[in-house]
């Protein structure tokens, strides 16, 4: 069955540090892979998606991720954060057939201190 | 500006009522979407449409209905066999051609938060 990990509930940075977060998904073909952010009581916002080509992939608002198809994952990365980037962020992975099912990560809410 | 409008933002039910949950999108989506989502536990799928006048059941159905008789317009009705309706509700709509549902992600809306008191 298809399922999409995020290993970290939360996760808390330093403003200006570097940031990555995990995402690993089970998927029999080649996944069609999304990272989307929630920023408290609001709905989702696409950030970036994958289905081919070059598995480092540019997002919305400085975030990037790399798909590794030998790990199964899809991690999402940011070279220095900014405390706006406090927020839950959600990887999910487009499966089934017809194109419309996609399955949806736990989650892992960021914090950012000062 | 095109976009997912979700109205109320808050609802509060009392035991045995049922509710309805608007969501109306501007973006001429063909398929839209409806997700509930509880602290600790993602988005979990509760119906979808790809066209109008028709939808299928996504992974915890029970307990709701939905209806398509526009294509700009997806409400939800919690009715009271939901026993825990208590929640986050957000709706979603997409692309429509198999490829585009995914080429494109899904746009959502704000959400509803409802609460049984």
């Amino acid at each position: 069955a298809q399922s999409v990990t995020q290993p970290d509930i939360h996760i808390t940075v330093s403003e200006g540090a570097s940031l990555e977060l995990r995402c690993n998904y089970s998927y029999g073909a080649t996944p069609y892979l999304f990272w989307y952010v929630q920023s408290p009581g609001q709905g989702l916002q696409l950030l970036l998606k994958y289905f081919s080509g070059d598995t480092l992939v540019q997002g919305i608002k400085g975030f990037e991720a790399e798909f590794k198809r030998s790990q199964s994952s899809f991690n999402l990365r940011k070279p220095s954060v900014h405390w706006s980037d406090a927020a839950e962020y959600f990887c999910a992975v487009g499966a089934g057939t017809g194109g419309f099912k996609t399955i949806f990560g736990a989650g892992t809410r960021l914090f950012v201190k000062a | 500006d095109g976009g997912i409008t979700q109205s109320p933002k808050y609802l509060f039910r009392k035991e045995g009522q049922n509710v309805t949950l608007s969501c109306e999108q501007n973006l001429n989506h063909d398929a839209m979407y409806w997700y509930r989502q509880d602290p600790g536990q993602g988005l979990r799928l509760i119906y979808y449409s790809q066209i109008v006048n028709d939808f299928q059941k996504g992974d915890i159905a029970e307990g709701y209905s939905v209806s398509r008789e526009k294509k700009e317009s997806f409400p939800l009705t919690v009715t009271s066999a939901q026993k825990n309706p208590t929640a986050f509700y957000l709706c979603a709509s997409s692309i429509a051609a198999r490829q585009g549902a995914f080429s494109y992600g899904y746009t959502f809306g704000s959400g509803t938060r409802l609460t049984v008191v």
